[in-house]
């Protein structure tokens, strides 16, 4: 079985300030990991991707995240947040093999403040 | 390319009538999953399909709901005597394969129960 843990719901930051989006996973199995963004009345959309490789992934809007098999964590992070980064940020698993159902976490409430 | 076509993206239902929502997923995308999303929930897994066929249906209740996926025309979920408790954001989301787990998310249907 898998489990997503979003590990904060709600993370307010100034402008031009860095954050970190925290997020674990839990699998028995290898696991591909998402962040996705969704801006209010708007669906998700993807912001990066870890399958293989580079454990650090470059995303969309400078965000980046980086993979941590030991810590199973897949942390999501951007140097200087602008107010437009205002959204609910969902971390999703998805088994490299067997069962095709991507697991969401909570969801982590980004709000930038000016 | 269109994206994920969600309809109707609003609607209103009273106490024992019955909603349905469609989605036309991404021209070339066979695989389409439903979710439920709830404030303070996140996005819960309902239900995989790919054409003419249920995958897996494990996030849906047994009573009131069902979802098709045909083979010509859009994925249907379909909830019949609707319960306020069904009020959400129902959103859907289609894959072109189920090698890499990326979704791409249509913008939602919400379904408000009287």
């Amino acid at each position: 079985a898998q489990s997503v843990t979003q590990l904060d719901s709600q993370v307010p930051v100034f402008e031009e300030a860095p954050v970190e989006l925290r997020c674990n996973y839990s699998s028995s199995v290898s696991v591909y990991l998402f962040w996705y963004v969704q801006y209010p009345n708007q669906g998700l959309q993807l912001l990066l991707k870890y399958l293989s490789g580079s454990t650090l992934v470059k995303g969309i809007n400078g965000f980046e995240a980086e993979f941590n098999k030991s810590q199973t964590s897949f942390h999501l992070r951007k140097p200087s947040v602008h107010i437009s980064d205002t959204a609910e940020y969902f971390c999703a698993s998805y088994p490299s093999g067997g069962s095709y159902i991507p697991t969401f976490g909570r969801g982590t409430s980004l709000i930038v403040h000016p | 390319n269109a994206g994920v076509m969600q309809n109707p993206r609003h609607l209103v239902r009273r106490r024992g009538q019955e909603a349905r929502l469609r989605c036309s997923p991404m021209k070339g995308h066979s695989h389409v999953y439903w979710y439920r999303q709830l404030p303070e929930e996140g996005l819960k897994f309902m239900v995989y399909l790919q054409k003419e066929n249920i995958i897996d249906e494990s996030g849906m209740p047994k009573e009131r709901f069902s979802a098709e996926f045909p083979k010509e025309g859009p994925s249907i979920l379909r909830i019949q005597q609707v319960v306020r408790g069904d009020s959400a954001a129902y959103f859907c989301a289609s894959s072109p394969d189920v090698n890499t787990g990326e979704l791409f998310f249509g913008e939602g249907s919400r379904l408000t129960v009287l």
